[in-house]
């Protein structure tokens, strides 16, 4: 069974490129969550969605963050354009249920370097 | 607001030592508290949970009990493995009409042959 599948696992980009991070979670799973993991700050929830639909997104750093979630098995993290604070490793994890009280389940992370 | 404080590491010990990681948490009402492990370059993988006070969550060796009066969740495993080397993360969730889960900083074990 297929866990948490992120892509791509490392990015590189420049300043002022935009992008994507993509996620797809464990299939019958209606909560998602993005986080964002550095040394400085630790782990931040940035945004999460319950059926689809984005329920908190207080975390988000400011507008050149967004993210979207078009059917239950696909999401997305776009930064545009993006800076080097950005350079961290950005977690999607999936859990059933909408309570918060369940086990998430966590993705391998993508490594995102900001030139 | 809410916030969970762990203590710093890295803590390093010898093979089949005992382990403590101390966790306490600041929540108005009754929150869940979990353990997740996070190994070299994997994601965080949930080791063990309490959802009210005195329950106790056990895992892999691994136990933490949900104490309410001194608000701490603290993990202990009886005797380490070299394998037990990773960042422990204590967290919590609480239903808020939403809910938030919020992580502590993050312990890094290591465990020496």
């Amino acid at each position: 069974d297929a866990g948490v599948i992120q892509s791509p696992r490392h990015e590189v980009t420049e300043m002022g490129q935009e992008v994507t991070l993509r996620c797809k979670p464990i299939s019958g799973h209606n909560s998602l969550f993005w986080y964002r993991q550095t040394m400085m700050r630790g782990l931040e929830l940035l945004i999460y969605f319950n059926n689809n639909v984005p329920i908190d997104d207080s975390g988000m750093p400011e507008d050149r963050f967004s993210a979207k979630m078009p059917n239950a098995s696909f999401s997305t993290l776009k930064i545009q354009p993006s800076e080097p604070r950005d350079s961290a490793v950005y977690f999607c994890a999936s859990s059933f249920g909408s309570d918060g009280y369940n086990e998430q389940f966590f993705g391998p992370g993508t490594r995102l370097t900001v030139l | 607001g809410d916030s969970v404080t762990q203590m710093e590491g890295p803590v390093t010990l010898s093979e089949e030592a005992f382990l403590t990681i101390n966790c306490t948490y600041t929540a108005t009402g009754y929150p869940s508290l979990f353990w997740y492990v996070q190994y070299p370059g994997e994601g965080l993988q949930l080791l063990l949970k309490a959802t009210k006070a005195d329950d106790k969550g056990s895992n892999k060796g691994f136990e933490a009990t949900y104490r309410k009066e001194t608000t701490s969740f603290h993990l202990e495993k009886g005797s380490v493995q070299v394998s037990d080397s990773a960042v422990y993360f204590c967290a919590l969730t609480r239903n808020t009409g939403g809910f938030k889960t919020i992580f502590g900083a993050g312990t890094r074990l290591f465990v020496k042959a």
